[in-house]
């Protein structure tokens, strides 16, 4: 099986732009779930979804939206971005709506001057 | 409100010691509890989780952790220490399976021939 893959990989954006990343789990996983990395933050968990469904999200402002497709892929949405929001941001897919198995995708780079 | 202390920022190790990754955690019911492993070829992964039952749970790549409640931790062991060990770990605990998870700071873990 395919890994879960994140497009684009590299990303760069100025402030004010909007940003939209996309995660296209494991064939047949029904939940994905997004994460931010930054050197100052770590990492923190952003939002999971559950067939379609998001079912819960961290503490980020409302610039930061996703959503689940049908097929399970997912996108999250950044607005007006902030100098802040540069990051790596990581998708998750699981089979279950658990995290009894969770597979990493290589994650997105967003740069934002 | 729910927080992960991972008292050790950085740990040297040689190859073939045995290794222990200290995790506390802070949560007033019983935790879902998570390590993941970050290395720049294989990204993010989950090792293991504790959900419930045995309060000593196996891993992948020969790792295992122990819940103690009494002292709320969660670390991480191995016996015997690979140099392709070498990356960043992170404890992190959630209320269940797919609730918002918290992250640790992360120890970064360094393997000497």
């Amino acid at each position: 099986k395919a890994g879960v893959t994140q497009t684009p990989r590299y990303l760069i954006k100025t402030r004010g732009q909007q940003v939209t990343l996309s995660c296209s789990p494991i064939s047949g996983h029904r939940s994905v779930s997004w994460y931010q990395q930054t050197p100052g933050q770590g990492l923190q968990f952003l939002f999971e979804y559950f067939s379609e469904t998001q079912r819960n999200k961290g503490n980020f402002p409302g610039r930061f939206s996703g959503r689940q497709f049908s097929n399970s892929r997912s996108e999250m949405n950044v607005s007006t971005l902030e100098l802040g929001d540069s990051a790596l941001y990581l998708c998750a897919s699981s089979a279950t709506s658990g995290r009894e198995t969770q597979y990493f995708g290589p994650g997105t780079r967003l740069l934002v001057l | 409100a729910q927080s992960v202390t991972q008292p050790d920022i950085h740990i040297t190790v040689s190859e073939g010691a045995s290794l222990e990754l200290r995790c506390n955690y802070s949560y007033g019911a019983t935790p879902y509890l998570f390590w993941y492993v970050q290395s720049p070829g294989q990204g993010l992964q989950l090792l293991l989780k504790y959900f419930s039952g045995d309060t000593l749970v196996q891993g992948i790549k020969g790792f295992e952790a122990e819940f103690k409640r009494s002292q709320s931790s969660f670390n991480l062991r191995k016996p015997s220490v690979h140099w392709s060990d070498a990356a960043e770990y992170f404890c992190a605990v959630a209320k269940t399976s797919y609730d918002k998870v918290i992250f640790g700071p992360g120890t970064s873990l360094s393997v000497i021939p």
